[in-house]
């Protein structure tokens, strides 16, 4: 069964960059169809989409995001990770790695359990 | 920019039947924006519990059923029970690798 586990600082000084990394265990990364993202949650809010990334290494970002956001692949090591630049008190959510089919349905069919990241000083 | 709308809340009574729907600030949905739904409850990742406009997931009740309702994507729950009680998020698919959430409806079973 496919597990996605996110890993990352649970705390973020404002103006720095926010890194996470998905692991991908009970699969592998380098699949046809399917791309592997980030979606984040503020506290009391709605889910956001980040973006996502296909093994080739092509990457898709919410345009609201874009200018700070880069998702990256290492197949080698079956993860997936994010970077969000200039970061502020409303990137502070609970970021989740999910996989979304790309072909079939385009929906998002397997999530990590989510990680919190705070942005504070 | 486009925005995808959802009821920020709505409450069923046990037995009843409750239609969350999905809709856009601008223009229709339809199936060809890909329509799935996801169930999440306090302290949990989200569940997806319905893709593809109506079909159903794996181990999802088919209390739950998914439709188009007019220029809406529509969840609708006969028979809500207790443990129905969730937030839900609808997401569609806008082409190019751009999905978007709606932001969420909370349901209140009582």
């Amino acid at each position: 069964q496919l597990h996605l586990q996110e890993s990352g600082p649970g705390l973020v000084q404002p103006s720095e960059t926010l890194s996470l990394t998905c692991s991908v265990s009970g699969g592998s990364i380098n699949t046809n169809n399917y791309y592997w993202g980030f979606v984040r949650q503020p506290p009391g809010k709605g889910l956001e989409y980040i973006g996502c990334v296909y093994f080739s290494g092509t990457t898709y970002y919410n345009p609201s995001l874009k200018t700070r956001v880069t998702i990256s692949v290492d197949t080698s090591k079956n993860q997936f990770s994010l970077r969000l630049t200039s970061v502020t008190a409303t990137d502070t959510a609970v970021y989740y790695c999910m996989r979304s089919e790309g072909y079939y349905s385009y929906d998002m069919d397997v999530w990590g359990k989510g990680t919190t990241v705070t942005v504070a000083s | 920019q486009t925005v995808v709308t959802q009821e920020p809340s709505l409450s069923v009574s046990p037995g009843g039947t409750v239609t969350l729907t999905c809709g856009l600030t601008s223009g229709s949905v339809s199936s060809s924006y890909w329509p799935s739904w996801y169930q999440q409850t306090p302290g949990q990742a989200p569940r997806k519990i319905m893709y593809n406009t109506n079909r159903l997931s794996s181990g999802v009740p088919d209390r739950f059923s998914g439709s188009i309702l007019g220029n809406k994507a529509a969840l609708t729950i006969t028979g809500a029970q207790a443990d129905d009680e969730s937030d839900y998020h609808c997401l569609l698919y806008m082409s190019g690798g751009l999905w978007v959430f709606g932001g969420g409806t909370k349901l209140t079973v009582l």
